[in-house]
């Protein structure tokens, strides 16, 4: 089955500063892939769609200057965090969608593991 | 976009199957039934999906009611790996993608 990785899996940062998470799909294309956040014992919520060679799009209250997408490759995404504060520690996880199921609705997603970040 | 109601959370034991159930009793016509899962501390993984018909695979199946306002998933035999967040949810396409909006699911926990 399609893989999604993500780097790195956790990391410690000091306030003020940005941090990048990679998105890659492994073995096949994702023209598209999302990001979400997850905070402690609450259910994921889309920030934004990443689509390659284009600009992202970002679901409401999302700070686009904050959170930076760039989907430069078919394989790749990223995620800046830019000035991370305390309140952006978090759960991130990409996803891609299934190039290979047809029908825009039956569209299935490939979740990474997931990046834990935690602000200082 | 359509909503979904689910129990907050579902007990079984193992080797015993387990029915979760979704309410969606605002879809539409055209609006698949995906199911998801969320492992803790993992990212979600796609368990099944389908429109009309009950659908199986080596994961599930889902049962899908007549008239579409409910559907359940039904693991046949749970394990203590299928201890998990089960999220039912129905995409939204924006004319360009696919998205997923998830709720708060159903947290299984699957005992000996």
């Amino acid at each position: 089955g399609a893989v999604v990785s993500q780097h790195p899996s956790w990391v410690i940062c000091k306030s003020g500063t940005s941090v990048k998470i990679e998105c890659r799909s492994l073995d096949f294309q994702a023209t598209t892939m999302f990001w979400y956040r997850q905070f402690p014992k609450q259910s994921l919520m889309l920030m934004a769609t990443s689509n390659e060679g284009s600009k992202a799009t970002y679901e409401q209250g999302v700070e686009k200057d904050k959170f930076l997408i760039n989907h430069a490759s078919l394989t790749l995404s990223t995620l800046t965090v830019t000035s991370a504060h305390p309140e952006d520690s978090s759960f991130y996880i990409c996803s891609a969608r299934d190039f290979r199921t047809s029908g825009m609705l039956q569209e299935t997603q490939y979740f990474g593991p997931g990046t834990r970040l935690l602000v200082l | 976009d359509a909503k979904t109601t689910q129990p907050n959370s579902m007990e079984s034991n193992e080797e015993e199957p387990v029915h979760l159930p979704c309410n969606h009793s605002t879809i539409s016509g055209t609006d698949y039934i995906h199911w998801y899962r969320q492992l803790p501390s993992q990212g979600p993984e796609y368990v099944i999906h389908g429109l009309t018909s009950n659908v199986n695979n080596r994961m599930a199946s889902l049962a899908i009611a007549e008239d579409r306002k409910s559907s359940t998933l039904i693991l046949h035999r749970a394990t203590l790996r299928d201890a998990a967040v089960y999220y039912c949810i129905p995409p939204r396409s924006t004319g360009t993608a696919s998205k997923l909006t998830f709720g708060t699911g159903t947290r299984l926990q699957v005992t000996l």
